[in-house]
């Protein structure tokens, strides 16, 4: 069955930077598109960023823009959010999460990991 | 695409019908995910492409759509349903999500 397991979650100073691991098992990791959202502490969720399959093609939000950078490595089966200059409205859990449709532009969510919780606090 | 839920909370009873709203503030064709989240989980894929019912889940859930207005709609609520409820659209990047609207027990 399909897993997402995220990890490198922690407590960090602002301006500090973090990278999380989105580690997947149970389905073709090189051929599917991912994601990355997050959700504040008790708030909605919101989409940070996505990346193609072969990792060449990259987009991200406005709040990623610059400071964070998808990547994965399909030889590990591995998706990573490197996040630089951390802010204190980046704390949040961070999920990665499978492109559901096979479509171009059918970017909804089949499968999500359990997420890793990123503090970031003076 | 601002995406607007409501309400913000529902306070029902177990057998109840529930409806849920989501407006999208620009056409988003039927391009309309909704999922459910439960208290320290993951959200789940309920419905996509506005109308489709993810795998394995309950008939009682569907969705529908007329224009840019959007409805999750439950049969008869479970015990199991009482969660938040987001909507999110992919027409248009970003991708962006609707604030949720809390299902709760009343």
């Amino acid at each position: 069955q399909v897993q997402l397991v995220e990890s490198g979650g922690g407590v960090v100073q602002p301006g500090s930077s973090l990278r999380l691991s989105c580690a997947a098992s149970g389905f073709t990791f090189s051929t599917y598109v991912m994601h990355w959202v997050r959700q504040a502490p008790g708030k909605g969720l919101e989409w940070v960023a996505v990346i193609s399959p072969d990792g060449t093609n990259k987009y991200y939000g406005d709040s990623a823009k610059g400071r964070f950078t998808i990547s994965r490595d399909n030889s590990r089966n591995t998706l990573y959010l490197q996040m630089n200059s951390l802010r204190i409205d980046d704390t949040a859990v961070y999920y990665c999460a499978r492109k559901g449709g096979a479509a171009t532009g059918s970017h909804w969510f089949d499968s999500w990991g359990q997420g890793t919780l990123v503090t970031v606090s003076s | 695409v601002v995406m607007t839920q409501s309400p913000a909370t529902l306070s029902v009873s177990p057998g109840e019908r529930v409806t849920l709203s989501c407006r999208a503030s620009q056409s988003v064709g039927n391009n309309l995910a909704w999922y459910q989240q439960k208290p320290g989980q993951a959200p789940r894929l309920l419905i996509y492409d506005a109308f489709t019912g993810a795998t394995g889940i309950p008939a009682r859930f569907s969705g529908s759509a007329s224009g840019t207005e959007f409805t999750l709609t439950i049969g008869s609520l479970q015990s199991e349903d009482f969660a938040v409820y987001y909507c999110q659209q992919y027409e248009k990047w970003p991708l962006t999500f609707g604030g949720g609207t809390k299902v709760e027990i009343k």
